[in-house]
């Protein structure tokens, strides 16, 4: 199973781009990369997918290697609303029992203004 | 819309109590989780479900059980219920096709004393 490694924290301004990476060398053939947003006291909200290359959604764009040993989740012009916690978790879409999904540490990103 | 509910927001027990939470999810997916959070730890996997009365434990599953006897419905158990129990719960549902995009209840903080 693959582990996931990210920056604990991160600061940043409003109107900033801000630009998480996750580590994940271990990722397996059939694995995806997710990313959920946490904001305190609720529970985890999914962000975006994705298996390669770059996806983007109308939140965020998120962008892996060719080697897939890495992605990162690239949020535009952020504001204080952003601030919460960011996962990074890698796993099969699976069905039945064929595998599970983990959670990296979370990267707590605070947007000053 | 997704709507992921847990039985309470906050719970407080005592040591060696039997504690039941529960989740029950309005999509009718197949696959239900339940994890803990703690800070410094991000969230693990406790045990999850891809069927009725199909289990499977996650990575902390010691102190815990579940029961899935109907498909929106996933009760976490506490059988003796210790100090070190005391974390926010939180409980998830998604289709297995897409196990990686998870849909999260408002999480239950239980303190045990």
């Amino acid at each position: 199973l693959a582990k996931t490694t990210q920056p604990i924290s991160m600061d940043s301004y409003e109107g900033q781009e801000v630009n998480i990476t996750c580590s994940h060398n271990n990722i397996a053939t059939n694995d995806y990369i997710t990313w959920y947003q946490q904001f305190p006291s609720q529970g985890p909200r999914f962000i975006i997918q994705g298996y390669k290359t770059k996806v983007t959604n109308e939140v965020a764009s998120l962008f892996i290697p060719a080697d897939r040993k890495s992605s990162t989740l690239s949020l535009p012009r952020v504001s204080l609303s952003d601030t919460a916690v960011y996962y990074c978790l890698v796993g099969l879409p699976f069905s039945s029992n064929t595998g599970k999904l983990i959670f990296g540490q979370g990267t707590t990103l605070q947007v000053k203004p | 819309d997704v709507k992921v509910t847990q039985s309470s927001r906050y719970l407080v027990k005592r040591t060696g109590e039997k504690v039941f939470l529960e989740c029950v999810q309005d999509m009718d997916h197949e696959n239900m989780f339940w994890y803990r959070q703690d800070p410094g730890l991000g969230l693990r996997l406790i045990y999850f479900s891809y069927d009725v009365k199909m289990k499977e434990k996650g990575d902390i599953p010691e102190g815990y059980s579940v029961s899935r006897e109907k498909k929106e419905r996933f009760s976490l158990i506490l059988e003796s219920a210790s100090t070190n129990q005391t974390s926010m719960y939180l409980c998830a549902s998604s289709q297995p096709a897409e196990a990686a995009t998870q849909y999260f209840g408002p999480g239950t903080r239980l303190t045990v004393l």
